[in-house]
């Protein structure tokens, strides 16, 4: 079975603070991907990252961060120096090779960044 | 990546009627895909909308309660019949070609039954 676990669901700092997501994935598919999305209060989802599990060199896009490891099966994020809009939901979703493009998501982890 | 329009973005309804949700992708798709959201809870996928055949529905949906048409390559709609409040969610389409999956989600419906 595959699964998708983000143990953390409330996470609260403050501004300027450094958080990190986690999220750890189960799969026997060899070839798979994970993603990540934000979710704001006004409920679209927006993607973030898709990793293929190929390819797990670590990734920078301005403050977001991901740590792919393979041995641990996870796929972390972390956010530098936080900002108040990046308070919203975040989840983690794999998507196997045998699931013809279906999304497992994980639990979701609450984000708020205090001014 | 597919731009998806999703409408209504919210609407209230009456327990025992039905609402019609509509996604549209500004290209061909080969797959569209019907999530649905709880209160508080993750995205948990519905259905696959196949075009030209019935839709694949998840373990714990049935056609009869979440009816879906996928008339051709860039349209598909998802109906919740017979509503109750545990239907109180969000709804949202997705969309993919190819090996690009999941990159592009509906803006959402969220949907309150009194």
């Amino acid at each position: 079975a595959q699964k998708v676990t983000q143990a953390r669901t409330e996470i609260s700092v403050v501004e300027k603070e450094d958080v990190t997501l986690d999220c750890v994935y189960e799969t026997r598919d060899t070839t798979y991907y994970l993603f990540w999305y934000k979710q704001p209060p006004s409920g679209e989802l927006v993607f973030l990252i898709r990793r293929n599990s190929f390819d797990e060199q670590n990734e920078i896009s301005g403050r977001y961060s991901w740590n792919f490891q393979k041995s641990t099966s996870s796929f972390n994020f972390t956010i530098t120096a936080s900002q108040v809009v990046d308070s919203a939901v975040y989840f983690c979703a794999l998507q196997g090779s045998s699931n013809t493009g279906k999304l497992i998501f994980g639990q979701g982890t609450t984000l708020q960044v205090k001014p | 990546s597919a731009v998806i329009s999703q409408k209504p973005s919210r609407d209230i309804c009456q327990r025992g009627t039905s609402l019609t949700i509509q996604c549209q992708v500004d290209s061909q798709v080969t797959m569209m895909f019907w999530y649905r959201q709880q209160p508080g809870q993750s995205l948990t996928l519905i259905a696959t909308a196949n075009q030209g055949s019935e839709a694949t529905y998840e373990s714990g949906f049935v056609i009869d309660k979440f009816p879906i048409s996928r008339p051709n390559l860039t349209f598909s709609t998802l109906t919740v019949s017979n509503m109750s409040p545990e239907d109180s969610s969000i709804y949202l389409c997705s969309a993919g070609t190819g090996h690009f999956y999941g990159y592009t989600f509906g803006s959402g419906t969220r949907l309150t039954v009194v």
